[in-house]
């Protein structure tokens, strides 16, 4: 099993661009998640999925969108991309609500995004 | 909204002695979970151990535990036996249980550096 893979690694845009962050799990999980990680700070969830065919809103939405494409995937789109955005963005996911064992979060490696 | 409190920035431990981090949160819920997350260089986010509130009885995992104080709020990490390979940022999270607000909330982390 791969668990959460994500790609890109490392991306560099240009303000005002667009870029889609790919995500992708084999581990039949339900729940899939975004979040960014900026220096000094712990994770801040910016969109979620509980299951496949739902996304919602989490602390730091604005300027994101997401697509829950089927179970295993979870992408993340930015339309016109900020300095602000820069930061790196992490993929989770959990097998379902129910128990701290089904509801624990698993992370992708990583994309580390500069945004000029 | 809950918050964690990571206060300690940085620690410092000697290879093969122990080492506390510590955690504090805020909620108004009376059952939820709790975890550990290990961060080293390679960016990877890392389950080191979890606890249920309503489990009175502290999570152990090898040289992990957790000391849980309910009442205090606190959920202090202890590392047993410090490794080389332990030096990373720690994170503490807070998972609720209210699942229409599905957030995990992150501490600002600590970074655990082993002296050899």
């Amino acid at each position: 099993n791969a668990g959460v893979t994500q790609t890109p690694k490392f991306q560099v845009l240009k303000t005002g661009q667009s870029m889609t962050l790919q995500c992708a799990q084999d581990m039949n999980h339900n729940s899939m998640y975004w979040y960014r990680q900026d220096p000094g700070m712990g994770l801040r969830l910016i969109y979620y999925s509980a299951s496949e065919g739902t996304t919602d809103k989490g602390e730091v939405p604005n300027g994101y969108n997401v697509s829950r494409l089927n179970k295993r995937e979870f992408s993340l789109r930015l339309e016109s991309a900020a300095p602000s955005q820069t930061s790196v963005y992490f993929c989770a996911s959990s097998e379902a609500p129910g128990s701290v064992s089904t509801d624990t979060q698993y992370f992708g490696p990583g994309t580390r995004l500069t945004v000029l | 909204a809950q918050t964690v409190t990571q206060s300690q920035p940085e620690m410092s431990v000697q290879e093969a002695e122990t080492v506390t981090l510590s955690c504090t949160y805020d909620t108004s819920e009376s059952d939820y979970y709790l975890f550990w997350y290990k961060q080293p260089p390679s960016r990877q986010m890392i389950l080191v151990i979890r606890q249920e509130a309503y489990k009175q009885q502290n999570a152990t995992e090898n040289r992990f535990s957790v000391n849980f104080q309910k009442a205090a709020k606190s959920f202090s990490l202890k590392i047993s036996d410090s490794q080389l390979g332990d030096a990373a940022m720690y994170f503490c999270a807070y998972r609720s249980l209210d699942y229409n607000n599905n957030d995990m909330r992150f501490g600002a982390g600590t970074r655990l550096t082993v002296k050899p």
